[in-house]
């Protein structure tokens, strides 16, 4: 299934907070996992990024969390911060036709509060 | 260096109009790509072109066209819009050898 499954839809966090948002999917092959963040009136940017032969990538204060048997992945974002208040979509890359593809997530609208 | 740059920005259209959203990217890259996001769905894939002179659909291609003009440019055209069609539109590139896909800034659609 060409599907990626988000969750939770939005989340509010206090400043400090470890806010988590998680990822299912059901295709094995899917072979690169990114994250991106979009803010107001912009669009994605790549966030971070982690193949399926890894368990965990850290970059600065975020962290994604990879479990391949279970097909799952999640975000973590340490010490939050009011500045990381963005929708932040995972994605899955697939190679159909020969071309890379994305599917992505539904989002979720995150919002830190001071 | 500007990246993607999409226009235009915000577009108002009447049902029934026609309406070519543009894209150009300077980062020499290959792979272009067309999305439509709307609220609660992420992104989906309307078209893309692996590389200059080619062109494919994607997730969700009917009621629109592409025109992969060169290697920088890359058109999406509504020939007939429908109130379906108000979205915020986003143009990607990419160059081979797994790098991410970089977006443009969106342009807002509104079909009355």
């Amino acid at each position: 299934q060409q599907q990626v499954k988000q969750s939770p839809q939005s989340l509010i966090v206090q400043k400090g907070g470890i806010p988590i948002i998680n990822c299912a999917y059901e295709n094995t092959a899917f072979d690169y996992f990114p994250w991106y963040q979009q803010f107001p009136g912009k669009g994605p940017a790549l966030l971070i990024a982690i193949r399926p032969d890894v368990s965990e990538k850290k970059e600065g204060r975020f962290t994604i969390s990879f479990n391949k048997s279970a097909k799952q992945f999640s975000l973590h974002i340490m010490d939050s911060q009011p500045g990381d208040s963005a929708t932040y979509f995972c994605a899955a890359n697939y190679i159909s036709g020969g071309y890379n593809k994305l599917i992505f997530g539904a989002g979720t609208r995150l919002a830190v509060h001071p | 260096n500007a990246g993607v740059t999409q226009t235009p920005k915000f577009q108002v259209l009447k049902t029934g109009q026609s309406m070519t959203l543009q894209c150009a990217q300077d980062m020499n890259h290959n792979s272009m790509y067309w999305y439509r996001q709307d609220p609660g769905m992420g992104l989906r894939l309307i078209y893309y072109s692996a590389s200059e002179g080619t062109t494919d659909k994607g997730e969700v291609p009917n009621g629109y066209n592409v025109s992969r003009l060169n290697k920088r440019e890359f058109s999406l055209r509504l020939e007939s819009a429908a109130p379906s069609q108000t979205s915020v539109y986003f143009c990607a590139s990419r160059d081979r050898g797994g790098q991410p896909q970089h977006f443009g800034d969106g342009t807002r659609l509104s079909i009355l």
